[in-house]
């Protein structure tokens, strides 16, 4: 296993079209996280997973945002008519409960144009 | 509202140099704490990982404390090289399982 990874990596987008980006993570985390990260910040929670069900959800995921994990594998998140706002790295994480550290895969960075 | 400050946000040093980042949380109802590093355009890389029974971890010439009491951690870098240029973000985990992070710091080492 070679980590979290995440496709596409970059994503270039004209304003109103619909992007869905997908998260591999570590085979044997049962808990996925998306962030989102705009430029000179930190990343932000946007929601998480623990195996299938969606456990958490940010109000930053607008309605126009949602994410799947349909079989407690891997993971979508959709963005449904773009703006330009929605800019940013989009970052997923994989993780065990328990005392164990968040694995981050290099992430997909989105261009609304 | 748990939220997380980093100081200083930007930070340039002479290569050789050691160095200390800073981070405070609010909270300190934290589950555990941990240091990522992230170059330009990149995803993060975990550094180290303090649990919530812990006080420091090291790895290498990075050495990492929690102060849960003070809500405070810092990241210690000795003989800093060019190569440990980079954006280092410190993360606080919830016990719901969400990380809090701050905003970073920017480290250039200049060789």
């Amino acid at each position: 296993d070679t980590g979290v990874s995440q496709d596409p990596r970059h994503k270039i987008t004209k304003r109103g079209q619909n992007v869905t980006f997908r998260c591999d993570p570590i085979s044997e985390h049962n808990r996925l996280y998306w962030y989102r990260q705009t430029l000179g910040q930190g990343p932000e929670f946007l929601t998480y997973f623990q195996n299938e069900a969606q456990l958490e959800k940010s109000r930053l995921l607008s309605d126009r945002f949602s994410a799947e994990r349909p079989k407690g594998s891997f993971s979508t998140l959709e963005i449904q008519r773009t703006e330009q706002g929605d800019s940013a790295m989009y970052l997923c994480a994989s993780s065990q409960p328990g005392d164990y550290g968040y694995t981050f895969g290099s992430g997909t960075r989105l261009t609304v144009v | 509202k748990q939220e997380v400050t980093q100081i200083p946000a930007a930070l340039s040093v002479p290569e050789g140099e050691n160095l200390v980042l800073n981070c405070s949380f609010t909270d300190s109802a934290i589950y555990n704490l941990q240091w990522f590093r992230q170059d330009p355009g990149k995803g993060l890389t975990s550094l180290l990982l303090i649990q919530s029974s812990q006080r420091e971890q090291t790895s290498g010439r990075l050495n990492a404390s929690l102060d849960k009491s003070s809500g405070r951690s810092t990241l210690y870098i000795a003989a800093s090289q060019p190569g440990d240029s980079a954006t280092y973000l410190c993360a606080v985990h919830l016990n719901t399982g969400k990380l809090i992070f701050g905003q970073g710091t920017t480290l250039q080492v200049k060789p």
